[in-house]
């Protein structure tokens, strides 16, 4: 079964940092364009980062400098390292394949809470 | 930044034919995607403009872009239609969702 499973979410004070994981089967990430969207409670979906197959990166003007993606070819898996955290970023992170322009298969999220 | 506008909720009767819009400024020239989101559930691409539709998604539902304007068209809406649904399109090698659009059927 092809799926992504994202964890690493928790409770956490601002200024602090976390770093998520998208484990990955049924898809090599080295082979795809990965990405996070993340979700504030009871808002839409916000586009966070995506790394490229050649592992060149994009990421919002929001979490640009604070923000870094990456990847584990071996445990085939992508991850979020997310520094200096902010109230604004609370919500649920969901990475995603994309394919062309578009995201095709998502992970179930990981909720991340920033607050003192 | 790049903005893209869509109505906080449309409502339909079981059956019947509903359109959910987003706006942005030359949107047609872009490719645009639509998601549905149910309470509780992670997104789920729904249809690109370009008609790609994955699998287990009915053929009810179409798409279309041209000028500012790109619609998503549900025909014969049925109860498990109803969600959240929400555009997306890329701008300056950034990816942009509207604000979200929820689906009710009455």
């Amino acid at each position: 079964e092809v799926q992504l499973v994202e964890s690493g979410g928790g409770l956490i004070q601002p200024g602090e940092s976390l770093r998520l994981s998208c484990a990955a089967s049924g898809l090599s990430v080295s082979r795809n364009f990965m990405t996070w969207v993340r979700q504030a409670p009871g808002t839409g979906l916000q586009w966070v980062s995506l790394i490229y197959t050649d592992e060149t990166s994009l990421y919002a003007d929001s979490v640009k400098g604070r923000f870094t993606i990456s990847r584990d070819n071996s445990k085939n898996t992508v991850y979020l390292q997310m520094n200096n955290l902010r109230a604004e970023d609370t919500g649920i992170y969901y990475c995603a394949r994309v394919l062309q322009y578009y995201f095709d298969l998502w992970g179930q999220g990981t909720l991340v809470t920033v607050s003192s | 930044s790049y903005e893209l506008t869509q109505p906080p909720s449309v409502s339909v009767s079981p059956g019947q034919t509903v359109s959910i819009t987003c706006s942005g400024d030359k949107l047609g020239d872009k490719s645009v995607c639509w998601y549905h989101q149910k309470a509780g559930q992670a997104p789920q691409l729904v249809i690109c403009e370009d008609r790609k539709r994955p699998a287990g998604i009915p053929a009810r539902f179409s798409a279309s872009n041209s000028g500012n304007t790109a619609t998503l068209t549900v025909s014969g809406t049925q109860a498990m239609d109803e969600a959240d649904y929400f555009c997306q399109a890329w701008d300056s090698s950034s990816v942009f969702f509207g604000g979200g659009t929820k689906l009710t059927v009455l």
